[in-house]
């Protein structure tokens, strides 16, 4: 069965204390695997896609990485609008897409 | 830069009423999401939409729920007779290529409050 799990579901850090942040998938047919943002009340803001084992992608504090059964965000000396719940999704065959239930971050001053 | 806007943003309505939620998806896109969240909960797939015509439709999705594309901008979600546990934001969603992959776009959501 198709599925993507995230971990922690809720995670706590001072500003400045770098962490990450797990996304564990099983689907058939990867198509890309993708990271969003999530503030409360909003819809999700796409951060980036992977495509392949091995392949990394950056944005300010953020890093993505990718193997072949998981992804990790990196967060480099988070501040506090760093807040928000992150996403992963995986796109399966024919267009499908699979959330996570998403890791809450909490970036304390 | 380009976007997916839905209205209304919130809608309050009473159980067993009809609502409709609209969407207007990225104009070149061809593949077209419905997606709804509990509060505090994931992000649940309900329904996608390609060529006019539904594609794929989750367990969620049952006869209360319809999709249409009235026009060559619109794409809306009806939900026939609300239930209480109808409430959630609902996400429209939409992605550039049918079978090219690539990123989903959201638009902000409209949150239905059912009483």
């Amino acid at each position: 069965e198709d599925q993507v799990t995230q971990s922690p579901e809720a995670l706590r850090l001072q500003e400045g204390e770098s962490s990450s942040l797990n996304c564990s998938y099983t689907v058939s047919g990867l198509r890309g695997l993708f990271w969003y943002r999530q503030d409360p009340g909003k819809g999700p803001e796409f951060l980036f896609t992977l495509y392949s084992a091995g392949e990394e992608k950056e944005k300010e504090r953020l890093k993505a990485t990718l193997t072949k059964k998981e992804s990790f965000l990196h967060i480099t000396a988070p501040k506090p609008e760093d807040s928000a719940t992150y996403l992963c999704a995986v796109q399966g065959n024919f267009n499908k897409f699979y959330f996570g239930s998403g890791t809450k971050l909490n970036v304390k001053p | 830069e380009p976007e997916v806007t839905q209205t209304p943003s919130h809608q309050v309505t009473q159980m067993g009423q009809e609502v409709i939620l609209r969407c207007v998806p990225i104009s070149n896109h061809l593949y077209f999401y419905w997606y709804r969240q509990i509060l505090g909960q994931k992000v649940e797939f309900l329904v996608s939409f390609y060529n006019n015509e539904i594609s794929e439709k989750s367990e969620i999705f049952d006869d209360q729920f319809s999709v249409e594309r009235p026009d060559g901008s619109n794409f809306t979600l009806k939900i026939r007779s609300t239930k209480l546990e109808d409430s959630a934001m609902y996400f429209c969603a939409s992605i550039p290529l049918a079978g090219g992959g690539g990123e989903l776009f959201f638009g902000e959501g409209s949150r239905l409050t059912v009483l």
